[in-house]
């Protein structure tokens, strides 16, 4: 139980373009959702919260209107780069939350290796 | 400020031998403390979680921790290494109730079990 796809596992795409990354929890509801960047060698980053037909809540400093996030439904939630630059390229993960109030549980997809040439 | 961390970059051990990946913690409040880990390029895998009650929690793939409040530390066990338990290792610390859901990752330690 608990498992979270992601798809595409890996994007190459030219400067310019937007890259849509898709989320789904496969066999449970999630309200919250999570995106998440990581460089090499480095922790997660966290970009954003997804909630469920509200709008993401963005961290300190990452562009909301570069990084779009929907969350149309409890199983979908998607991040779509816009106008991707080379310094976009990074593992982007998502996680999705599971468990009641105060004692959720992230489950985490497999992340998507996004590389703008 | 409240933040998590794992003093070791990495960490080597011979395989079964018992294993130690150290987490402490700084937080305001009685924090939920959790372990992932990752093989490369995939996503990150639950291992285990405290939230209340026994302080030695076990988990997955035979690791456990051990959570030490006096000490604010949440360390992660296993009694003999694998050679298949090489991977990257998270700690991770969530604050009860809070409404975001957030959790902070410590900045990870490698884990290299040698033959």
């Amino acid at each position: 139980g608990a498992v979270v796809s992601q798809h595409p596992s890996r994007v190459i795409c030219k400067s310019g373009t937007s890259v849509k990354i898709e989320c789904r929890s496969l066999d449970f509801q999630a309200t919250t959702m999570f995106w998440y960047r990581q460089f090499p060698k480095q922790s997660l980053m966290l970009m954003a919260t997804s909630n469920e037909g509200s709008k993401a809540t963005y961290e300190q400093g990452v562009e909301k209107d570069k990084f779009l996030i929907n969350h149309a439904s409890l199983t979908l939630s998607t991040l779509t780069v816009t106008s991707a630059h080379p310094e976009d390229s990074s593992f982007y993960i998502c996680s999705a939350s599971l468990g009641g109030l105060g004692v959720e549980t992230q489950y985490f997809g497999p992340g998507t290796r996004l590389l703008v040439l | 400020a409240q933040s998590v961390a794992q003093p070791e970059d990495q960490v080597n051990v011979a395989e079964g031998n018992p294993l130690t990946v150290k987490c402490t913690y700084s937080v305001s409040g009685n924090p939920y403390l959790f372990w992932y880990v990752q093989y490369p390029n995939r996503g990150l895998q639950f291992l285990l979680k405290y939230i209340t009650g026994d302080n030695l929690v076990k988990g997955s793939y035979g690791f456990e921790a051990e959570f030490n409040k006096s000490q604010t530390s949440f360390h992660l066990k296993k009694p003999s290494a694998l050679v298949s338990d090489s991977a990257l290792y998270f700690c991770a610390v969530r604050f009860p109730y809070s409404s975001a859901s957030k959790i902070i990752f410590g900045s990870g330690t490698r884990l290299s079990i040698r033959p």
